[in-house]
């Protein structure tokens, strides 16, 4: 199936611990996104890569990490995990316009992955 | 930074009634303006999106609407029914450069919890 996929689907562990989550799309995008979702459902980009490259990143503390070995995956590391840490997390991905300077469109749309479950105890 | 307020935050309905929720946007250059459904435990998908250059869009009972100069955007369901429970979000995005890759980055409002009842 072509997917956006995340793992671990759950995660709980104890606070100052370190944990990583994957994420892998088969879509051929180019872009790949980390949202975080408090308990307030609230929604909000954390960081995003085009083609290998970090070209946002939000004001996130430096314990998150995002890899992106290549344009189909991105993993998101976190150190000395916090109770505030606990969330869901969604990967996303998208088709970025080419380079090549200003382009019509760009309004591709975003695939979610299933979200991570991170619960610190 | 693009800020965006969605209203309300919850919204009940009996089945078959219509259901708006409407979203404002502040940066006039956010240029596309998608609207996802995310059902319980699960991922939010999209439904709809316009663009900045349309003013009413329409997919069978859901329709987009955009006023560009008052910077609002709103989300009508018509006959609503109980599989249009969900928190539905809308979104701003704006078109940026970065090594000559244009991108966009969505901004989402903070959310609708809708509720159909039979």
């Amino acid at each position: 199936d072509t997917a956006v996929s995340q793992t671990p689907k759950y995660l709980v562990t104890q606070m100052g611990n370190d944990k990583s989550i994957k994420c892998e799309q088969n879509l051929g995008h180019d872009t790949m996104y980390w949202y975080k979702q408090d308990s307030k459902k609230f929604l909000k980009i954390m960081f995003s890569y085009n083609n290998k490259e970090l070209i946002i990143n939000e004001t996130v503390p430096n314990r998150f990490s995002p890899k992106s070995p290549d344009k189909a995956h991105l993993n998101l590391h976190i150190n000395s995990l916090e109770l505030g840490d606990s969330a869901v997390y969604f990967c996303a991905s998208s088709q970025a316009n080419g380079r090549g300077g200003l382009v019509s469109g760009g309004y591709n749309e975003q695939f979610f992955g299933p979200g991570t479950r991170l619960t610190v105890l | 930074g693009e800020n965006v307020e969605q209203h309300p935050s919850t919204l009940s309905v009996q089945e078959g009634d219509s259901a708006v929720i409407k979203c404002t946007y502040s940066d006039s250059a956010s240029n596309y303006f998608p609207w996802y459904k995310q059902e319980l435990g699960k991922r939010p998908q999209l439904i709809i999106d316009i663009r900045s250059n349309v003013g009413e869009k329409k997919d069978q009972r859901i329709a987009v609407t955009l006023n560009k100069t008052a910077k609002h955007f709103s989300l009508h369901i018509t006959e609503t029914q109980p599989e249009d429970s969900a928190v539905y979000f809308c979104a701003a995005r704006i078109r940026a450069n970065a090594g000559g890759t244009s991108y966009g980055k969505l901004t989402f409002g903070q959310g609708t919890i809708l509720t159909v009842h039979p």
